[in-house]
């Protein structure tokens, strides 16, 4: 089945301690990006690498950092978690960064106490 | 001004209505439209994608863009409790590359009565 694995669901961690969600994705695609849905404020873009090695900010970047060694993951890094990091967060792929190709994983709600 | 704009909700509607959906933007770059529908505890898929102005339908799902008037919609007719859901608008400047970051709007949740 073709599709965005993230891990874990869900994480409550305590301030500055580093961590970090992993996306994998199984369908060959160039393009993954990390969104964070918040209340009031929709989806907005982290962080997004249009292939191996290439990673570029979204609208959101600060606080995060993210790798692109492997086509199939990009893992979203929290060095040092702070409260208003608290938000439920998405990977997505799709081919070429084609916008009506986007696969979302099922996402990850962290809560940084 | 955001970018985007949705009507923020929530909404609820009786089985069998006609419900609209609508956002605007100010961007007159954006070219791809789409919208996003997404269940509780799940990420967002796309329902319905159209390149810029006109009309497209799929099903009970009909999406129209009016670019002259920076406008999307999405209706549904014969709405059924299956269709209660967050419904996000999304559009793109370009088909690929970094032009297709999609840009949100912050979504609207529909609940459609038994």
């Amino acid at each position: 089945e073709a599709q965005v694995t993230q891990n874990p669901r869900y994480l409550i961690t305590v301030t500055g301690k580093k961590l970090t969600v992993t996306c994998s994705q199984n369908m060959n695609h160039e393009y993954m990006s990390w969104y964070r849905q918040d209340p009031g404020l929709g989806l907005r873009q982290i962080y997004y690498s249009m292939n191996v090695e290439v990673t570029d900010k979204g609208d959101v970047p600060e606080g995060y950092k993210v790798s692109r060694k492997e086509k199939r993951n990009f893992p979203l890094i929290l060095e040092s978690p702070s409260p208003n990091q608290t938000s439920l967060y998405f990977c997505a792929s799709s081919f070429q960064g084609l916008g009506y190709g986007y696969t979302f994983g099922s996402g990850t709600r962290l809560t940084v106490v | 001004q955001k970018e985007v704009e949705q009507d923020p909700g929530p909404l609820s509607v009786p089985e069998g209505a006609i419900v609209s959906l609508n956002c605007t933007y100010s961007n007159s770059a954006f070219q791809y439209f789409m919208w996003y529908r997404q269940y509780s505890r799940k990420g967002p898929e796309l329902l319905m994608y159209t390149y810029s102005s006109g009309n497209k339908e799929d099903g009970r799902f009909t999406a129209q863009v009016d670019k002259s008037s920076k406008y999307i919609s999405l209706f549904i007719r014969d709405s059924q409790p299956s269709d209660s859901a967050t419904y996000l608008c999304a559009m793109s400047k370009g088909e690929s590359g970094a032009n297709s970051k999609l840009t949100f709007g912050k979504g609207i949740t529909l609940s459609v009565r038994p």
